[in-house]
C-alpha cells in the first residue's frame, strides 16, 4: 500500500519560533506534492505545492528530496494564526488518487 | 464565487437506512473525489471520477457508491450505513491531477452520525 508518513506531533512552539515539519512518502513513482492546512474541524485548504527545486512563500519553506522520499516543509517566525494541522499529500501519477498523510498538528503560543 | 457545495453538513441517522449526500462544484472541474476523515487516521479516499461517467475506488470504497452523470455533481451513497461510517465527510474537486500542481479545493465537509 502506497502511504504518505508525518509525525504526528503535537508541536507547540512559541510566537516567532521556526519549526519544520518533514513527512515520508513510499511510492517513489509520485510525481507531485503538496501541503495542506487544516483548521479544526475544517476543510483542507492548500498552503503551498512542493517544487523540485524547493519554493518558498513568505514565512514557509517547501523541499522535495527525490532520493530520499521525503518532503519538508520550514515555518519562520511562527504566528498565533499558523496553529493548525499540517497535511502532507503526494499524488501518485495514472492512478488519479491523491494519499494524505494524517496530519501534523502545530500549536504555536504567544 | 468559486466552490464546492456539500448537503447536508450535518445528518444523524440510523443504521440501514439509504441516505445521499450531494456535492456540486461550479469550477468545470475535470475530477472529483470523496474523502473520509476519522480521528487518528486521516482523510482517507472513497472513491474519485477523473470525468463524467468514469468514477473509480479509492482506499475505502466499501458500503459506498457515488455517479458522475453531470460534471459538478458528484453524490456519495451510503445503501445501508452502518455505524463504523459515521465520519467526517469531504467532497473535492480539481483540474485534471495530471497536471501537476493543481490545487484540490474541499467542499465544507459532511458530519455523519449512523446510530
Amino acid at each position: 500500500r502506497k502511504e504518505v508518513e508525518q509525525d504526528p506531533g503535537p508541536f507547540n512552539v512559541p510566537e516567532g519560533a521556526t519549526v519544520a515539519f518533514n513527512c515520508t512518502y513510499s511510492n517513489s513513482a509520485s510525481q507531485s506534492f503538496f501541503w495542506y492546512r487544516q483548521d479544526c474541524r475544517k476543510e483542507p485548504k492548500l498552503l503551498m505545492s512542493v517544487y523540485s527545486s524547493g519554493n518558498e512563500d513568505g514565512r514557509f519553506t517547501a523541499q522535495l528530496n527525490r532520493a530520499s522520499q521525503y518532503i519538508s516543509l520550514l515555518i519562520r517566525d511562527s504566528k498565533l494564526s499558523d496553529s493548525a494541522t499540517y497535511l502532507c499529500v503526494a499524488y501518485g501519477g495514472s492512478q488519479g488518487n491523491l494519499i494524505f498523510g494524517k496530519g501534523t498538528k502545530l500549536s504555536v503560543k504567544p | 464565487e468559486a466552490q464546492v457545495t456539500q448537503n447536508p453538513r450535518y445528518l444523524i441517522t440510523v443504521t440501514g437506512k439509504k441516505l445521499t449526500v450531494t456535492c456540486s462544484q461550479n469550477m468545470n472541474h475535470e475530477y472529483m473525489s470523496w474523502y473520509r476523515q476519522d480521528p487518528g487516521l486521516g482523510l482517507r479516499q472513497i472513491y474519485y471520477s477523473m470525468n463524467v461517467e468514469v468514477t473509480d475506488k479509492g482506499d475505502v470504497p466499501e458500503g459506498y457508491k457515488v455517479s458522475r452523470k453531470e460534471k459538478r455533481n458528484f453524490p456519495l451513497i451510503l445503501e445501508s450505513p452502518s455505524p463504523n461510517q459515521t465520519s467526517l465527510y469531504f467532497c473535492a474537486s480539481s483540474p485534471p491531477l495530471m497536471s501537476s500542481y493543481n490545487e484540490q479545493f474541499f467542499g465544507p465537509g459532511t458530519r455523519l452520525t449512523v446510530l
